[in-house]
C-alpha cells in the first residue's frame, strides 16, 4: 500500500513566524512530490513541486526533499494569516497517479 | 488563459439517479485525472484520461462508475444509480505532455455531488 503520511495538525504559528510543514512517503518509486494548499470548500492550488534531492525556493516557500529519507517537507517563511489552510503533501510515480496525504492544517495566528 | 473548467459546481441527486460531471482541461493540456474527496477525508485518485483512452482506472469503484474523454469535447464522470455514499466533491485536475518528470496536475473548482 503506497502511502502519504502527514500530521493532521493544526499546526498554529504566530504571524511573521516560519511555519514547518512534514511529510513521509512509504514508496521508494516515488519520484515526484507537491504541496498543495487547500483553503475549506476549496480545490487544491499546487504551490510547489519537488523532483530533486536538497531545497528548492520559490518566493517565501521552499520545498526540502530526501529521498534517503523518504521524508517531504515545506517550509514557509514569514507566515501570514492568508496562508492559514490545509496543506496536502502528494507523491507521484511513473503511472501519474498522485498519492496524496490526509492535509496538515495550519493557522497564522495574527 | 483559462485554467481547468468543471460543471456543474453543485449537482443534487436522488438515490437512484444517475450523475454527469464534466471537466476541460487547461489549454494545451492532454491529461486528465478525477479525484474524490470525501467529506472529512483526503484525495483519492480515480481514474487518468488522455483523448479517447483510459489509461489508469486503477481507483475506479468497478461497479456503476465510468469516464470517458473523447475526441472533441469535455472528459465525464459518469455515476449510475447514485447512493449515498457517493457524496463528495469530485475534482479534475490536468497536466501538460510529459517532459521530463513533469507532470504537475492543476485542478479545477470541482465538483460538489449530494446524494439525498
Amino acid at each position: 500500500q503506497k502511502e502519504v503520511e502527514q500530521n493532521s495538525g493544526p499546526l498554529s504559528v504566530p504571524e511573521g513566524a516560519i511555519a514547518s510543514l512534514n511529510c513521509t512517503y512509504s514508496d521508494r518509486g516515488s519520484q515526484s512530490f507537491f504541496w498543495y494548499r487547500q483553503y475549506s470548500g476549496k480545490s487544491p492550488e499546487l504551490i510547489m513541486f519537488i523532483y530533486s534531492n536538497g531545497d528548492k525556493e520559490d518566493g517565501r516557500f521552499t520545498a526540502q526533499l530526501n529521498k534517503a529519507s523518504q521524508y517531504v517537507s515545506l517550509l514557509i517563511r514569514d507566515s501570514q494569516p492568508s496562508d492559514s489552510a490545509t496543506y496536502l503533501c502528494a507523491s507521484g510515480g511513473g503511472r501519474r497517479a498522485l498519492t496524496f496525504g490526509s492535509g496538515t492544517r495550519l493557522q497564522v495566528q495574527p | 488563459n483559462a485554467g481547468v473548467m468543471q460543471n456543474p459546481r453543485h449537482l443534487v441527486r436522488r438515490r437512484g439517479q444517475e450523475a454527469r460531471l464534466r471537466c476541460s482541461p487547461m489549454k494545451g493540456h492532454s491529461h486528465v485525472y478525477w479525484y474524490r474527496q470525501l467529506p472529512e477525508e483526503g484525495l483519492k485518485f480515480m481514474v487518468y484520461l488522455q483523448k479517447e483512452n483510459i489509461i489508469d482506472e486503477s481507483g475506479m469503484p468497478k461497479e456503476r462508475f465510468s469516464a470517458e474523454f473523447p475526441k472533441e469535447g469535455p472528459s465525464i464522470l459518469r455515476i449510475q444509480q447514485v447512493v449515498r455514499g457517493d457524496s463528495a466533491a469530485y475534482f479534475c485536475a490536468s497536466s501538460p505532455p510529459l517532459v521530463g518528470n513533469s507532470y504537475e496536475q492543476y485542478f479545477g473548482p470541482g465538483t460538489r455531488l449530494t446524494v439525498t
